[in-house]
């Protein structure tokens, strides 16, 4: 069975940088892998932020951007919100039926 | 205006099968790259996928769930059923479906549309 890994949790000061990662079981990360990024906040239904590795929706807060990273898929926040403070969740594609989550990374903005 | 609604019961008992529909507007699940999808989050834990079914009617299980899982389509109605047999206490969760899009002009494949989700409760 395949599994997506994420930190567990990061925390960040608000205007600060963070990067959250997003790597495979099976190997390095690859555009391949469709990399997708949703925020969740408490109570709320998860948000796309990011498709295809880089690439933002049209609501997409531009401070948020996806790349390729040391092998893993990644999402960097630059100049935090305290408004920004969720959970952060990746999916991976490996084809066909085999679709995967990572298992979530809380956000704290303090 | 992308829109998806889920619908059905809220609680079902162990052993029973689960049927939840998920209602969209927006767009046609005839459309090339079109699909629509379905995922769970038991409570305060992460997401998980369960199943999609595309433009093309292919339809694509996690393994982990496929033998109790199917999913289906009612074009005409713009809707996509699931069905969850032998229902447990740890299905517990709420259920999500979400548009998943293949644009293959441009190589990406997106899940940018959900719909609120519908929780559901089993009890033993």
């Amino acid at each position: 069975q395949t599994v997506v890994t994420q930190e567990p949790s990061l925390t960040v000061s608000p205007g600060g940088t963070v990067t959250l990662t997003c790597a495979s079981s099976t190997g390095a990360v690859t555009s391949g892998y469709y990399p997708n990024w949703f925020q969740q906040k408490p109570g709320q239904t998860p948000r796309a932020l990011i498709y295809s590795t880089n690439n933002k929706h049209s609501w997409t807060p531009a401070r948020f951007s996806g790349s390729l990273l040391g092998g893993k898929a990644a999402l960097t926040l630059s100049g935090v919100q305290p408004e920004d403070e969720a959970d952060y969740y990746c999916l991976l594609y490996f084809g066909g039926a085999s679709v995967v989550f990572g298992g979530g990374t809380k956000l704290t903005v303090l | 205006q992308v829109t998806l609604r889920e619908s059905g019961p809220a609680l079902v008992k162990a052993t029973q099968t689960l049927r939840l529909t998920c209602t969209f507007s927006g767009f046609s699940l005839s459309t090339s790259g079109m699909c629509v999808s379905w995922i769970r989050q038991p409570p305060g834990k992460a997401l998980e996928w369960l199943a999609y079914i595309d433009w093309d009617e292919d339809k694509y299980y996690s393994t982990s769930l496929e033998t109790r899982l199917t999913i289906s389509r009612d074009t005409s109605k713009n809707q996509v059923v699931l069905t969850m047999t032998n229902m447990d206490p740890v299905d517990t969760a709420t259920y999500y479906c979400a548009r998943r899009r293949v644009d293959g002009r441009r190589g990406v494949i997106m899940v940018d549309f959900w719909g609120q989700g519908t929780p559901v409760t089993v009890s033993s």
